[in-house]
């Protein structure tokens, strides 16, 4: 398997712009969690599914960030309007148990660099 | 509220040399604790994980010292390389994954 792929790489959008950041996991991988990265928080949960449904959305920071999940093989975390305090990078993961079952085991993408002027 | 409190932010040690870094939690509901490793460019990835009914948990040259009672966890490097130079994030686990803010650590050669 490829592993968990996320795209873009980078993204330099303007504040205001919509944003959307796409993810597809680990094909048979029941859970997918999108983490956003800052240096000043570390690793933030954002949100997390499973089998497509959205379980906890308690760390998505505010009403301009949307995330669905449609199929078992996509995601996407949408920013709508962007602002500069967004500039991170995002990360989605996946697992095959709740919370990476019994080894606690998340399989990290390669992450989205956002930044937002 | 941060949940996983994770020191030192960034660490230097010599080649050979011995990397601690320390972690302290007050949620009791965790339930394990695992350390991922993040390259430069890469997401994390599992290094290791403890259960909190065992002391220590080593794999080659990584070391997990957990202290229950005083709520307090550790990763050592023992040998520590060039290569180990990453950024390492300790987390703990109820219903969701919650990591530290990770420290960078950078191997001299």
């Amino acid at each position: 398997d490829a592993g968990v792929i996320q795209s873009p790489r980078h993204e330099v959008t303007e504040m205001g712009q919509e944003v959307t950041l796409r993810c597809k996991p680990i094909s048979g991988h029941d859970y997918l969690f999108w983490y956003r990265q800052t240096m000043m928080r570390g690793l933030e949960l954002l949100i997390y599914f499973n089998n497509n449904v959205p379980i906890d959305d308690s760390g998505m920071p505010e009403d301009r960030f949307s995330a669905k999940m449609p199929n078992a093989s996509f995601s996407t975390l949408k920013i709508q309007p962007s602002e500069p305090r967004d500039s991170a990078v995002y990360f989605c993961a996946s697992s095959l148990e709740g919370q990476g079952g019994p080894t606690g085991e998340l399989f990290f993408g390669e992450g989205s660099r956002l930044t937002v002027l | 509220q941060q949940q996983v409190k994770q020191s030192p932010q960034s660490l230097i040690v010599q080649k050979g040399g011995i990397s601690i870094i320390n972690c302290a939690y007050e949620n009791t509901a965790f339930d394990y604790f695992p350390w991922y490793q993040q390259f430069p460019g890469k997401g994390p990835a599992l290094l290791i994980a403890i259960r909190p009914d065992v002391s220590e948990k080593k794999e080659g040259r990584f070391t997990i010292s957990f202290n229950k009672s005083a709520k307090q966890f550790s990763l050592h490097i023992m040998d520590s390389q060039p290569g180990d130079s990453a950024t390492y994030f300790c987390a703990a686990r109820d219903d969701k994954i919650i990591f530290g803010k990770g420290t960078r650590l950078h191997i001299l050669p």
